[in-house]
């Protein structure tokens, strides 16, 4: 069955950089769009990233577009985000998730357990 | 702006049945979207996607007891035979080119 499996999250100062890696199993990574997105604590859903299925196209959400980075190593199945100049606003569990076509649109369909990241001094 | 409005709290006794409301900003009524459900201290889950049309597919292994129609601009999920493990937080996710994801500000749903 699909899996995602986040890590790299922890404890890092304001300013500093933290890179998340996502293993995809169970599907053929090059076959879907990924996708980055996060919680923060006691709030909603926020789409962060994301990244086409060859890695040619990537685009970002306005509170992390250049701080943060994107990219996916299809036949290492897995996907990054390299996060730079964090802020305290960061501070928030990060999905990996996937997207799929539903026929003109992009749909989340399966979803990582998440990785908390936290940003403090 | 593409958007998604959800009622920020529901309720429902076990056994019962409820129906949650999710609706698209003006001039976006046309638009599917997909409901996840995020159980206390879990990741969220895909349950389903639904058209405008009211048809809906749902992810694998999801009960029957979770359905899903619409009217206009109003995306409905539907859950029958309420149990202990359906009290949880229920997104919707819709997607536009330019505002890529977009997530409602999610329904928590209690089960009395």
């Amino acid at each position: 069955q699909v899996q995602l499996v986040e890590s790299g999250g922890g404890l890092v100062k304001p300013g500093g950089s933290l890179k998340l890696s996502c293993a995809a199993s169970g599907f053929t990574l090059n076959d879907y769009y990924m996708t980055w997105i996060r919680q923060a604590p006691g709030k909603g859903l926020e789409w962060v990233s994301y990244i086409s299925s060859s890695g040619s196209a990537e685009r970002y959400g306005d509170s992390v577009r250049g701080r943060f980075s994107i990219s996916r190593d299809n036949a290492k199945k897995s996907v990054f985000l390299q996060m730079n100049s964090l802020r305290a606003e960061d501070t928030a569990v990060y999905y990996c998730a996937r997207a799929n076509w539903g026929s003109g649109w992009y749909y989340i369909d399966s979803w990582g357990q998440g990785t908390l990241v936290t940003v403090s001094s | 702006q593409l958007a998604l409005t959800q009622s920020p709290s529901a309720s429902a006794s076990l056994g019962a049945s409820v129906k949650l409301t999710c609706t698209l900003s003006t001039g976006h009524g046309s638009y599917a979207i997909a409901w996840h459900q995020q159980q206390p201290e879990k990741g969220p889950r895909y349950l389903m996607k639904v058209n405008s049309d009211g048809s809906h597919s749902k992810g694998d292994g999801i009960p029957d007891r979770f359905s899903g129609s619409s009217s206009g601009a109003d995306r409905y999920l539907i859950i029958s035979s309420l149990q202990s493990e359906d009290d949880a937080d229920y997104y919707c996710q819709t997607w536009g080119t330019g505002t890529h994801w977009v997530f409602g500000g999610g329904t928590k749903l209690t089960v009395l």
